[in-house]
């Protein structure tokens, strides 16, 4: 079974609306952590929000929020007020454990395609 | 400037011929992982170090050697690379802060081999 499940292959978004990207985790630790990376099409991974198990509010980054289900276990990325340099990748990742003895992995879902149209 | 680096960004070489990609980070950071990107797969984890001279395999280890002699230096061996091993590779530093969890990335490094 999959540890993080990403259901949208592909998206279009027209400019200036907000954009929510979908992503289910499945584990059966307490602690963990939850990461969403965006890779533009030149290739670099670009680490853009952290959510904890055990944070009790949602992450915010600028444009970016993690709306944090953790019952639902999903971790949907939030863009508000898209612009077109937000077209990229879009990966939802894992790190299972406290990361305390820092071997903890960390498990990449597959990736959702964002377009954003003018 | 706080940076993962990788060389060569780009290779194309044949099968069997022994290659080393390197990787260093500037910032101190115990923990670095390699990961290969293949379409459709996302990222998986070849190998990661949690310290110097401590290594340990990922989910997809077989082909790959590394080593961890000093602590800013990471490098990915392919003591025989296969066509299989044409891929995107990543390499990556890790810190535990009170802000969280964080990750770098190096630029990556497109090998095809041939």
């Amino acid at each position: 079974a999959q540890k993080i499940t990403q259901t949208q292959p592909g998206m279009f978004v027209q400019e200036k609306e907000a954009v929510t990207l979908d992503c289910t985790y499945d584990t059966s630790d307490q602690s963990y952590g939850l990461f969403w990376y965006k890779q533009p099409s030149s290739g670099e991974m670009i680490f853009l929000i952290y959510q904890g198990s055990y944070d009790e509010q949602n992450a915010t980054e600028g444009r970016y929020s993690l709306n944090f289900q953790k019952a639902r276990k999903s971790a949907n990325l939030v863009i508000s007020a898209s612009q077109l340099g937000d077209s990229a990748m879009y990966f939802c990742a894992m790190r299972e454990g406290r990361g305390v003895n820092r071997d903890d992995k960390i498990i990449f879902g597959k990736g959702t395609r964002l377009h954003i149209l003018p | 400037e706080a940076q993962v680096t990788q060389n060569p960004r780009y290779l194309i070489t044949v099968t069997g011929k022994k290659l080393t990609v390197t990787c260093s980070q500037n910032m101190n950071h115990e923990y670095m992982s390699w990961y290969r990107q293949d379409p459709g797969l996302g990222l998986r984890q070849i190998y990661y170090s949690m310290n110097v001279e401590v290594t340990d395999k990922g989910d997809v280890p077989e082909g790959y050697k590394v080593s961890r002699k000093e602590k800013r230096n990471f490098p990915l061996i392919l003591e025989s690379p296969s066509p299989n091993q044409t891929s995107l590779y990543f390499c990556a530093s890790r810190v535990m802060a009170q802000s969280g969890d964080t990750q770098y990335f190096g630029p990556g490094t497109r090998l095809t081999v041939l």
